[in-house]
Formats: structure tokens, sequence, C-alpha cells
């Protein structure tokens, strides 16, 4: 199995704030990443795919990036509605695995 | 709109079988390289995907679950059905499905299922 581990597993930052969250996968997985956000009691929703594509009507504040092992989301001018944990997944091969979440906290 | 919603048994004992129930609309399961994948998350944990169908009838399973799994679908009933064996305390989760061909969206809400005797 392809482990994904995020870092931080915690953040905490404030309204305006850029935040960026880090995905490793144990192996590479060229372009083979997403990112999901996910609020207490709901669930899980796609943002980025592709590693850097933006699913329609999420807003552009959200941006991925990476290749191969290392991937990065990035949250621009944070907004209140963002506060919530961040998961990312692999699509290169079966099982498909997440990450363990990434908190964002307000501070 | 797509939307995927998730029904079966709220409370199941240890040792029995679960059988939860997605019930899909706005896609057909019929159309190539659609997917549909229940994924789980126990409370306060990170998620873990189980298993997936698609339109081909082509099945992957968790190699972890794989003996305790079964995913089968019902096209003409938009339905696509999760089997589960021997169910344990640690099985407790909220389980989801999702629609893919690579990525799950959209996702259904969400159902509770708690393992106690």
């Amino acid at each position: 199995d392809i482990q994904m581990t995020q870092s931080p597993s915690s953040v905490s930052a404030s309204v305006g704030d850029r935040v960026t969250i880090t995905c490793r996968a144990s192996q590479g997985i060229s372009s083979w990443l997403a990112w999901y956000q996910q609020k207490p009691g709901k669930a899980p929703k796609l943002l980025i795919y592709s590693a850097s594509r933006l699913q329609s009507g999420v807003p552009s504040r959200f941006s991925g990036s990476g290749s191969g092992t290392d991937f990065t989301l990035t949250i621009s001018n944070l907004q209140p509605e963002d506060f919530a944990t961040y998961y990312c997944q692999q699509a290169n091969s079966f099982p498909y695995t997440f990450g363990q979440g990434t908190r964002l906290d307000l501070k | 709109q797509i939307t995927l919603k998730e029904s079966g048994p709220t409370l199941v004992k240890p040792t029995q079988t679960l059988t939860l129930t997605c019930t899909f609309s706005g896609f057909s399961l019929t159309t190539a390289g659609v997917g549909v994948n229940w994924i789980r998350q126990a409370p306060g944990k990170a998620l873990e995907w189980l298993a997936v169908i698609y339109w081909d009838d082509d099945k992957r399973y968790s190699p972890s679950l794989k003996t305790r799994l079964t995913i089968t679908k019902d096209t003409s009933k938009n339905q696509v059905v999760l089997t589960m064996t021997n169910m344990d305390p640690v099985d407790t989760a909220t389980y989801f499905c999702a629609q893919s061909s690579d990525w799950f969206d959209p996702w259904g809400q969400g159902t509770l299922v708690t393992v106690s005797s």
C-alpha cells in the first residue's frame, strides 16, 4: 500500500493568513493526488484533483502543487469557512489511501 | 445534479453481517469510467477506502478487509450494496459512498454504524 503522510497534523491560523499543508507519498504517484476538505459532521468535499486542478466551484484561494512524492495544498487569504480538516488521497494504485488529516483551527 | 445516499442499520451486534445500500441519482453505473466507492471514518479518525465497483462490474477491495467485503450493483435500481461480515466494535464508523472515476466526488452524507452488543 502507498502511505500518505500529511504535515502538520494541526495548524492554527487567522483570517487572512496563508497556510500550506504538505502531503508525502511513500512512493511516486505522478500527479494522482487529490485534496478534500471536511467539516465536522459532514462528508468530505473535493477541492483539488490531479495535484493542481481546481474542482469546479472551489474558490481560487485554494491551490495545489507537486508531483511524484511531495505535494502541497495552499490556502491564501483564509476565510472563516476554511477552518476544517484537510485530507490528501492518492489514486495512483489500489488500495486508494488517504493521509491522516490536517486540522486547521482559528488562532 | 448527482446525489448519493447511504442507508442501513445504525446498530449491529458483533459477529453479525452489515449490509449497506448506496442509492444514487444523476448518473448511471452503465456509463464507461464510472464507479461507486465505499469509504469509512471511525469517530475522530481519518478516512479509509473500502471498495469500489465500476460500470463494467470490475471490483476492487481494501486488502486488509478483502475477506470480509462484498460489493455489488443493481443498475436498474441505481444502487450499490456493500456487505461486511463478522462485524467488530472497531468497525464502528460513519460509512460513506462516493462516485468516482479517479476522485471521490460527490459523496453521500454518510451513515453512522455502531457495533455493540
